[in-house]
């Protein structure tokens, strides 16, 4: 069964620029997270959502939004790009009941975003 | 809040020998999950293996075992028979078990595993 896909894989933006990342869940997903990763701050989470509400948010600014489709697919974006927002973006989906397998979490390849 | 120290920012091993990771935590809650995941240089995230904290035995999979020490809080990792493949940053994690926060991890800094031919 297929794992998590993220795409685009590599982008480039310039700063005050937009981005859009997309990410398709596991099939059967329903909770999809995303998670920013640097080397200064190492893996920070952004958002949680599940059938199409985010559920959690972390502590980055009103920059960092995010959407869930009625198929679980996600989308985040980031507005007005800051040279600090160079990172791997992470997606993740988790059956999200049950024990065992139903309560971890899988990732996928990752977004590299770099801002110039 | 919680959080995960993983103490050892850089460890090497010779293959085929045996090395431990550390990991310590804090959380005022009882009932929770732990995990290790490896990421290699294509920054994949890979689940290693998984610990529910209300079971006492320690989890294993294959080559790998984990030492659980609740009253402790502490999780290390052990990998036998080191393999050149399993060279790698490893994470620990944690994550509620119910509750607003239970489908987020809380991450340590990682631990940069080189393993020596």
């Amino acid at each position: 069964k297929a794992g998590v896909t993220q795409t685009p894989r590599y982008l480039i933006k310039t700063r005050g620029q937009q981005v859009t990342l997309s990410c398709s869940p596991i099939s059967g997903h329903r909770s999809v997270s995303w998670y920013q990763q640097t080397p200064g701050q190492g893996l920070q989470f952004l958002f949680e959502y599940f059938s199409e509400t985010q559920r959690n948010k972390g502590n980055f600014p009103g920059r960092f939004s995010g959407r869930q489709f009625s198929n679980s697919r996600s989308e985040m974006n980031v507005s007005t790009l800051e040279l600090g927002d160079s990172a791997l973006y992470l997606c993740a989906s988790s059956l999200e009941r049950g024990t065992g397998s139903g309560n971890t979490i899988y990732f996928g390849e990752g977004s590299w975003l770099t801002v110039v | 809040a919680q959080t995960v120290t993983q103490s050892q920012p850089e460890m090497s091993v010779q293959e085929a020998e045996t090395v431990t990771l550390s990991c310590t935590y804090d959380t005022s809650e009882s009932d929770y999950y732990l995990f290790w995941y490896k990421q290699p240089p294509s920054r994949q995230m890979i689940l290693v293996i998984r610990q529910e904290a209300y079971k006492q035995q320690n989890a294993t999979e294959n080559r790998f075992s984990v030492n659980f020490q609740k009253a402790a809080k502490s999780f290390s990792l052990k990998i036998s028979d080191s393999q050149l493949g399993d060279a790698a940053m490893y994470f620990c994690a944690y994550r509620i078990a119910s509750g607003a926060g239970s489908y987020q991890l809380t991450f340590g800094k990682g631990t940069k595993l080189s393993v020596i031919p």
